[in-house]
């Protein structure tokens, strides 16, 4: 099993829909989770942390499943602007060690 | 702050040729990383460090060498470039001196080996 999976899509959604993103992980012991958002040609930038309770950021929510091993992001009343790819990703070991493992990206489309 | 620069932005190598990719933080981030991404591969780690000094080896170190002399710069070097190197290339940095922080990514250089 992969590390860290997620779909690869593309998702092609209309402005204003609400759309899902998961994302699994192989490594029980990870502690800390994160989406990276990356848009075409550019570096990747932190969307948000996912922390064991769940948190919300505007019109982005992120939910951490540790029984399952699943990390999913949700956004609603999707912008054009939106329109980027979506990485998911997990570190490897608990507390401060290791290095982060990215998932391939999950990439969304947002159209008028 | 300019944050993470990298240098160059574009690169055409030609096979067995040597070169390093500049990549500079002033932010005073105790860790640095390179990756490279390639499609359908993701990003992969190559090489980092967790402070002036220190280097380690990633998931896909062969073919190049990393020193870091001082906190603010970190240069990954092609040894003998090889087709298989063409990649688009990421350093990034962190403020602890490991890599679960946040990490601030540099623009990226996109290679091209011939």
């Amino acid at each position: 099993r992969k590390e860290v999976e997620q779909d690869p899509g593309p998702f092609n959604v209309p402005e204003g829909a609400t759309v899902a993103f998961n994302c699994t992980y192989s490594n029980s012991a990870s502690q800390s989770f994160f989406w990276y958002r990356q848009d075409c040609r550019k570096e990747p930038k932190l969307l948000m942390s996912v922390y064991s309770s769940g948190n919300e950021d505007g019109r982005f929510t992120a939910q951490l499943n540790r029984a399952s091993q699943y990390i999913s992001l949700l956004i609603r009343d999707s912008k054009l602007s939106d329109s980027a790819t979506y990485l998911c990703v997990v570190s490897p070991y608990g507390g401060s060690q290791g290095n982060l493992i990215f998932g391939k990206g999950t990439k969304l489309s947002v159209k008028p | 702050n300019a944050g993470v620069t990298q240098t160059p932005k574009f690169q055409v190598l030609k096979t067995g040729q040597s070169m390093t990719l500049q990549c500079a933080q002033d932010m005073n981030h105790e860790y640095m990383s390179w990756y490279r991404q390639d499609p359908g591969m993701g990003l992969r780690l190559i090489h980092y460090s967790v402070g002036a000094g220190i280097t380690d080896q990633g998931e896909v170190p062969n073919g190049y060498n990393v020193s870091r002399s001082t906190t603010e710069d970190f240069p990954l070097r092609l040894l003998s470039a090889a087709p298989s190197q063409t990649s688009v290339y990421f350093c990034a940095s962190s403020y602890g001196g490991h890599g679960v922080d946040e990490q601030y990514f540099g623009p990226g250089t996109r290679l091209t080996v011939t």
